[in-house]
């Protein structure tokens, strides 16, 4: 079974500052992972996800993250927020059954 | 496209009632999906579906029954609403095994339940 911890439940930044959410996850086989993005009083939207190859994955909006397999990591990241960033963001897990396992998702408010 | 949408958006019902959450995608996908979301825990599965007449049960799915006579059409059943389904409801579908794309889900807007 997969289980998936943000660090984090609030994250508060400027507008143009760089924003970090910490995502760590659990799996006993090699997982596929994704970062979905929700906006106010809609639903979830994938901003990147990792199946194989590369680690470092690039998403929409201008975001990224990077697999580290050793530190079970999948860290989402953006050089320069926008105000329009501001959302709740969720890291999941896949153990390649269909099923996805969410962590508890981290609100990011970009202020002005 | 329509893609995938949910019916209603917010519904208001009383404890004890039968409550039905419609969804529907326009996709075709295989694979659909009811989640819950609640504060401090994300989402969390309820049941899921891998084709039409074929369900099975996720984290959370004790009080929720589906049915999927249809591939586009996937509702959950709240059998006898009690105030711990006050939640946010979310359907999501992923593509057929084999494709590229499969592993990404698509959600619907989501259905707001209050279980007063």
């Amino acid at each position: 079974a997969q289980s998936v911890t943000q660090l984090g439940s609030h994250v508060s930044v400027s507008e143009g500052a760089l924003v970090l959410l910490r995502c760590n996850y659990s799996s006993s086989v090699p997982p596929y992972l994704f970062w979905y993005v929700q906006y106010p009083n809609q639903g979830l939207q994938l901003l990147l996800k990792y199946t194989t190859g590369a680690t470092l994955v690039k998403g929409i909006n201008g975001f990224e993250a990077e697999f580290n397999k050793s530190q079970t990591s999948f860290h989402l990241r953006k050089p320069s927020v926008h105000i329009s960033d501001t959302a709740e963001y969720f890291c999941a897990v896949s153990d390649n059954d269909y099923k996805l396992s969410f962590g508890a998702g981290t609100t990011v408010t970009v202020r002005a | 496209d329509a893609g995938i949408t949910q019916s209603p958006r917010y519904k208001i019902t009383e404890t004890g009632r039968q409550v039905t959450l419609m969804c529907h995608q326009t996709w075709s996908h295989s694979y659909m999906f009811w989640y819950r979301q609640d504060l401090g825990h994300g989402l969390r599965l309820i049941y899921y579906s891998a084709a039409a007449d074929i369900t099975d049960k996720g984290e959370v799915p004790d009080g929720y029954v589906v049915s999927r006579s249809k591939t586009e059409n996937f509702p959950l059943t709240l059998e006898s609403a009690t105030r711990s389904q006050t939640s946010v409801y979310f359907c999501a579908s992923s593509e057929s095994p084999g494709q590229q794309t499969r592993d990404t889900q698509y959600f619907g807007p989501g259905t707001r339940l209050t279980v007063l």
